[in-house]
């Protein structure tokens, strides 16, 4: 298996632009887990999904941030609009089940100007 | 009391030398305690785990100690090397959240050859 896929790498874009993160996990894992990482706060839940349906969006910080998962193999975590605050790395992770562990993947690195 | 703390936020250390990484907890519910090693542009992938009902768990040089009274836990690189120069994630989860991981602030390791 390839692993977690996550796409863009690399995003740059201007404070009030729509970004778009999009995640394909492992197949057959039926969790699926938005971070974000920074300097400051490191390694932040934002939300998980089991068998494409949210589980827990708590960690997500305001509206201007959504996810969703409309299939097994494909997710998307959009900020509309994006704010500089949001430059970070987000990382999607899968797993088989909720006690297996969890597979990262290699991280977008967003930069909002 | 979902906190993990870890410390020390960075750590310099010999080749051949032991390094020691620490992490305490309040919640009695988590279950799950594992670490996870990143290396830069990487995304986090586990290294070792243990679960509460042993008190040590050892792979090659890596070894978990796991205090359960005193609610910490440690991870120790034994003959530490300029490879395992990385950043070290302590990580719980709580036995009921499926699956819910809850990240310590990371530790930065830095082995001089």
């Amino acid at each position: 298996d390839a692993g977690v896929i996550q796409s863009p790498r690399h995003e740059v874009t201007e404070m009030g632009q729509e970004v778009t993160l999009r995640c394909k996990p492992i197949s057959g894992h039926d969790y699926l887990f938005w971070y974000r990482q920074t300097m400051m706060r490191g390694l932040e839940l934002l939300i998980y999904f089991n068998n494409n349906v949210p589980i827990d969006d708590s960690g997500m910080p305001e509206d201007r941030f959504s996810a969703k998962m409309p299939n097994a193999s494909f997710s998307t975590l959009k900020i509309q609009p994006s704010e500089p605050r949001d430059s970070a790395v987000y990382f999607c992770a899968s797993s088989f089940s909720a006690d297996a562990t969890q597979y990262f993947g290699p991280g977008t690195r967003l930069l909002v100007l | 009391q979902q906190q993990v703390k870890q410390s020390p936020q960075s750590l310099i250390v010999q080749k051949g030398g032991i390094s020691i990484i620490n992490c305490a907890y309040e919640n009695t519910a988590f279950d799950y305690f594992p670490w996870y090693q990143q290396f830069p542009g990487k995304g986090p992938a586990l290294l070792i785990a243990i679960r509460p009902d042993v008190s040590e768990k050892k792979e090659g040089r890596f070894t978990i100690s796991f205090n359960k009274s005193a609610k910490q836990f440690s991870l120790h690189i034994m003959d530490s090397q300029p490879g395992d120069s990385a950043t070290y994630f302590c990580a719980a989860r709580n036995g009921g959240s499926q699956g819910n991981l809850i990240f310590g602030k990371g530790t930065k390791l830095s082995v001089k050859p």
